[in-house]
């Protein structure tokens, strides 16, 4: 069945780092693919979205390419800033009307001044 | 448009007791989705309605179950409550059709079973 793996957290960067947070997903076809933050006592909020190969998404800063040869949909930041610190998670949903969402574990990103 | 609203915000229960949660979907969203969150298990999904129709189910034993209305609007019943059952709850609407669509979340109901 479909599936979505992501790296393992918690992350903690100094302000101004490269961020990259790892995701890679198991599914059948094409599925469009997702990014998703969460900051504290909050609910999810969209961060990007891709939904065909080699398409990029990008929002806030934060971009991710959709890599059909490597299924994968990689999340970076080239200067993360403190108020990037939260709780990422990357999901996909299949093509077909009605296919549900599949979310991964979620990476935990705190950012030090 | 508003956004996904989620009622009440926090509850407290005692084991054995039942819960009802409710969620409103933004405007024209015909699809709700419930999830629960803990620390251990993450974001973990348990069920998609639409059109009062439950579609999609996740691997949660029967005492939590749902329910939709004809204007979209979802409720999460679980009964017998048990400690485990403490986690925040989510709800998500989408625009449902052709094409894929992003969810949306509503903020959560966090419950705590005593």
């Amino acid at each position: 069945g479909d599936s979505v793996t992501q790296m393992e957290g918690p992350v903690t960067l100094s302000e101004e780092a490269f961020l990259t947070i790892n995701c890679t997903y198991t599914a059948t076809g094409y599925p469009s693919l997702f990014w998703y933050v969460q900051y504290p006592g909050e609910g999810l909020q969209l961060l990007l979205k891709a939904t065909k190969a080699d398409d990029k998404g990008s929002n806030k800063g934060f971009e991710a390419t959709y890599r059909k040869e490597t299924t994968s949909f990689h999340l970076e930041k080239g200067s993360v800033q403190v108020s990037d610190s939260a709780v990422y998670f990357c999901a996909l949903r299949g093509l077909n009307t009605g296919n549900q969402f599949y979310f991964g574990t979620g990476t935990s990103l705190t950012v030090i001044p | 448009k508003a956004g996904v609203t989620q009622t009440p915000r926090y509850l407290i229960k005692t084991r054995g007791q039942q819960v009802t949660l409710s969620c409103s979907p933004i405007s024209g969203h015909r699809s709700v989705s419930w999830y629960q969150q803990t620390p251990g298990q993450g974001l973990q999904f348990l069920f998609e309605y639409f059109s009062e129709t439950q579609r999609n189910k996740g691997n949660f034993p029967g005492r939590f179950s749902g329910r939709q209305f004809s204007n979209s609007r979802s409720e999460m019943n679980v009964s017998t409550l048990e400690l485990g059952d403490s986690a925040l709850y989510l709800c998500a609407s989408s625009l449902d059709g052709q094409g894929v669509h992003e969810q949306y979340f509503g903020p959560g109901t966090r419950l705590t079973v005593t």
